[in-house]
């Protein structure tokens, strides 16, 4: 069964600062990895998906990389701000699941941005 | 613009009353899904539509239902809520051509009195 892990459970930095988010899970079939922001209280927004087949994803600020083979994925977000105080879920679709509609989310990691 | 919309945002329902949840949509995704997160917690997946095609989780408690009556609409029904069922209950949708990217809703919050 597909385990997804995301450490640390919180970090707070520095407004400015560079930061890494990681992400690992346990079995690496998978069809792809999807990046997700939760502000309190709402839903989750989706901020990058990467295929199987591919290494990473750039948006804006943020890119996420994918390395299937060791079964992990980082978030980088650059020159932090305020704003990007949130949790961040990162979440995989397996093959073993039969099909890439499913995803196995983490319990995310809890960002604090200080100004 | 294109969306996830659920409603209510809050609903409060007391221990055992029936209490249905709604999701709607104008993305036109053919996936549909029905998600439990309590405090803390990564999102927990009650059960999903492809189409009008129901799939059901293994340990999705028998107490909830779902219907989809049209590609737009899903409603999440609880049918007799313990105290135990108070979360966050949140809509997503998705289509294969998107490699079955995820589109939440805000998110109805349940309180159970």
């Amino acid at each position: 069964k597909q385990e997804v892990t995301q450490i640390p459970a919180a970090l707070s930095v520095p407004e400015g600062e560079n930061l890494v988010l990681n992400c690992s899970f346990t079995d690496s079939a998978i069809y792809n990895l999807q990046w997700f922001r939760q502000d309190p209280g709402k839903g989750l927004t989706s901020l990058l998906l990467i295929q199987s087949s591919q290494r990473e994803q750039t948006s804006g600020r943020l890119n996420a990389s994918l390395d299937k083979s060791s079964g992990r994925s980082t978030l980088y977000i650059a020159a932090s701000q305020p704003g990007d105080s949130a949790t961040y879920l990162c979440a995989v679709s397996s093959i073993s699941s039969g099909s890439a509609r499913q995803l196995t989310f983490g319990s995310g990691t809890q960002l604090t941005v200080l100004p | 613009d294109a969306m996830v919309i659920q409603n209510p945002r809050y609903q409060v329902t007391q221990f055992g009353k029936p209490v249905t949840l709604s999701c709607s949509q104008t993305l036109n995704h053919n996936v549909m899904y029905w998600y439990q997160q309590k405090s803390s917690q990564a999102p927990k997946l009650l059960f999903h539509y492809y189409d009008k095609d129901f799939n059901n989780e293994a340990d999705t408690p028998d107490n909830f239902q779902s219907r989809r009556p049209n590609t737009s609409f899903c409603f999440l029904d609880i049918r007799s809520p313990g105290l135990g069922d108070a979360a966050m209950y949140l809509c997503a949708t998705s289509r294969p051509g998107q490699g079955y990217e995820q589109y939440f809703g805000p998110g109805t919050r349940l309180t159970v009195t």
